[in-house]
């Protein structure tokens, strides 16, 4: 059974302060890694995505690293904002794709406080 | 706003009651998507519809039923459902079924309450 193991389940962080959410997978034929966040009664939205031949991907103040070796990867939201409260799932997809199917981490609920 | 729209945004319903939702993107994107999503939960592939043809079906009971009329729209028609078959039913669509380099978009989704 393939999965993604996220962590932590939930975080409070103060504003301006650093979030950080990890995920590790145990499938090696997964090839295309996107976080996605979600506000309540919102679908999620793409946050930033990485593939596993790039160790780091800085968009703004969202940052993914890679760990190809343990299969890990890991947000990083800097200067933390209230704004980013929402709760943040990480994902994998397969190398052959399997019709576009992607098997998300079970989320990180993030609150940021003023 | 997001690209994806569904309709309607919340709906309630019985469960002897025959019910659809509908879901539209002008993207070009050539496939679409219904996932199921409980609360503080991810979201849970349903269907996958890749150049309008049914590609996955992640075991649905038959209950919810999946059409696609065009590469725009995407319905889920609804009858005879369970309690616990209410959720979030999300609708997602990317520009190719086997694109490496295709992310989902996501609606935001229909609130359904079978009671």
């Amino acid at each position: 059974q393939q999965q993604v193991k996220q962590s932590p389940q939930s975080l409070i962080v103060q504003k301006g302060g650093i979030s950080i959410i990890n995920c590790a997978y145990e499938n090696t034929a997964f090839d295309y890694f996107p976080w996605y966040q979600q506000f309540p009664g919102k679908g999620p939205a793409l946050l930033i995505a990485i593939r596993p031949d790039v160790s780091e991907k800085k968009e703004g103040r969202f940052t993914i690293s890679f760990n190809k070796s343990a299969k890990q990867f890991s947000l990083h939201i800097m200067d933390s904002q209230p704004g980013d409260s929402a709760t943040y799932f990480c994902a994998a997809r397969g190398i052959y794709n399997q019709g576009g199917k992607l098997i998300f981490g079970q989320g990180t609920e993030l609150s940021v406080k003023p | 706003d997001t690209e994806v729209t569904q309709t309607p945004k919340h709906l309630v319903m019985g469960m002897t009651n025959k019910k659809s939702l509908k879901c539209e993107q002008h993207m070009g994107h050539r496939a679409m998507y219904w996932y199921k999503q409980k609360a503080k939960k991810p979201p849970e592939l349903m269907f996958v519809y890749s150049y309008e043809k049914l590609s996955i079906n992640e075991s649905v009971p038959s209950r919810f039923s999946p059409e696609c009329p065009n590469s725009s729209l995407l319905n889920l028609h609804l009858h005879a459902l369970q309690p616990e078959d209410s959720a979030l039913y999300l609708c997602a669509s990317s520009r190719g079924g086997q694109g490496r380099n295709s992310p989902l978009h996501f609606g935001n989704g229909t609130r359904l309450t079978v009671t």
